[in-house]
């Protein structure tokens, strides 16, 4: 099986522009999640998407956004980048809804550099 | 709030054993994992343990649960230079869906 892909894998950006990150789960997952690493703040939840359906968010400002499609990929923007948003952020999958796995797999990650 | 804290570094000899320690707050925290991380790449899942289980054996690693004192603990047995990286434990809720609460990360370094 496919792991979960991000795209792209780098990116540069301008302060106040806004960018698009996208990313594939495992084929049969249906819930994505979004997470930031920074060196400062380590790894912080973003949100989750499950069947289109934001169902759960983390304490980010609204410039962070996401969206899930039918097919279960999921794509995160920010918008009116700041110097602070510079981060890896890493995407991750699961089959949540089945009884059996609270598994969650990772991707390789976007990372994103704000100038 | 929420909190999950590791030490920050671990040195040990190559064939000697790593134990990484975690320490989380959330009672209820339902699931526990331990991640890895190599320079430039993402998040290799290793364990996960359930909060009813108090051990759990996978080839080299041993993931040991106290619920009682909220202290999670990763063995390695037979460390290697490859094993050299950062790991993070992580608490999630079954309430609150896809959430983990991740440590800052031990980075540990296997000397020959």
């Amino acid at each position: 099986k496919a792991g979960v892909t991000q795209t792209p894998r780098y990116l540069i950006k301008t302060r106040g522009q806004q960018v698009t990150l996208s990313c594939s789960p495992i084929s049969g997952h249906r819930s994505v999640s979004w997470y930031q690493q920074t060196p400062g703040q380590g790894l912080q939840f973003l949100f989750e998407y499950f069947s289109e359906t934001q169902r759960n968010k983390g304490n980010f400002p609204g410039r962070f956004s996401g969206r899930q499609f039918s097919n279960s990929r999921s794509e995160m923007n920010v918008s009116t980048l700041e110097l602070g948003d510079s981060a890896l952020y890493l995407c991750a999958s699961s089959n949540r809804g089945s009884t059996f796995s609270y598994e969650q797999y990772f991707g390789p990650g976007t990372r994103l550099t704000v100038t | 709030g929420e909190d999950v804290e590791q030490s920050l570094f671990l040195s040990v000899r190559e064939g000697d054993s790593s134990v990484i320690n975690c320490t989380y707050t959330d009672s209820s925290s339902t699931y526990l994992y331990w991640y890895k991380q190599e320079p430039g790449a993402g998040l290799q899942l290793l364990t996960y343990i359930f909060s009813n289980m108090d051990m759990k054996q996978d080839q080299r690693l041993t993931v040991l649960l106290n619920k009682k004192d909220k202290h999670l603990s990763l063995r390695i047995a037979d460390t290697q230079t490859g094993d050299s990286a950062i790991y993070f434990c992580a608490t999630g809720d079954y309430n609150q869906g896809g959430k983990l609460i991740f440590g800052q990360g031990t980075e540990l370094s296997v000397k020959p």
